[in-house]
């Protein structure tokens, strides 16, 4: 069964350092998304992307963050300069189309910031 | 008011037993509606969506009240497995993909 895939699992890094997260989408999938999940919190929307562009975002991704489609397989978010908040379970997931089609989710990423 | 609202328990019942979880939403307009679950520390995982006539997935039934804008997940004859939180999720109408989620409930099924 395809899924979505994300490196690393762990990631650790000193604030103010720069990092980027992967993740690698279904193959046919077309809309693409980051939630972050502080620990002991709810899931948070992050940004969704679709044709190579942001389609929607919240108020989470400021200037700090950063989405990219680099190659035709891997999605990636960067956050330019980490803070400890960002300290957090990074998910990735994918959809094929349509509003209600089910998004599949990546293992995450567990960012810690120092 | 939070958008999706849950008890986040936790429920701990015996195996066998039938638990409910109960979720509401503040937008009326909310568009479609599911129940995942997520592991401890894991992704997660869709368990079922929920339509206006409710539906059922073998020991699962998902209900949905528009009118009091109220969704609810029963489980049947617990099993161990099912140990987990649960997550009632909204998508928002106008053509807004974001999911929105509760905090979710946790369920511990004990022997």
């Amino acid at each position: 069964e395809p899924e979505v895939t994300q490196t690393p699992s762990h990631q650790v890094t000193q604030m103010g350092q720069e990092v980027i997260l992967r993740c690698v989408p279904i193959s046919n999938h077309l809309y693409f998304y980051w939630y972050r999940q502080i620990l002991g919190q709810k899931v948070e929307f992050l940004v969704s992307f679709y044709n190579n562009e942001i389609s929607e975002k919240s108020e989470i991704f400021d200037d700090q963050f950063s989405v990219e489609r680099p190659d035709g397989s891997n999605f990636t978010l960067k956050i330019r300069s980490t803070k400890l908040e960002d300290s957090a379970m990074y998910f990735c997931a994918s959809t094929v189309a349509g509003l209600a089609d089910t998004q599949y989710f990546g293992p995450g990423t567990r960012l810690t910031v120092l | 008011r939070k958008e999706v609202e849950q008890d986040p328990g936790p429920f701990n019942v015996p195996e066998g037993a039938t638990v409910a979880f109960n979720c509401t939403y503040s937008n009326s307009a909310s568009q479609s509606f599911f129940w995942y679950r997520q592991d401890c520390r894991k992704e997660p995982k869709l368990l079922m969506s929920v339509y206006s006539s409710g539906n059922e997935d073998g020991r699962f039934t998902a209900q949905l009240n528009r009118a009091s804008q109220y969704i609810s997940l029963l489980i049947r004859d617990s099993k161990l497995s099912d140990s987990a939180t649960y997550l009632c999720v909204v998508n928002y109408r106008t053509g807004r993909r974001a999911l929105t989620f509760g905090s979710g409930t946790r369920l511990q099924v004990q022997p």
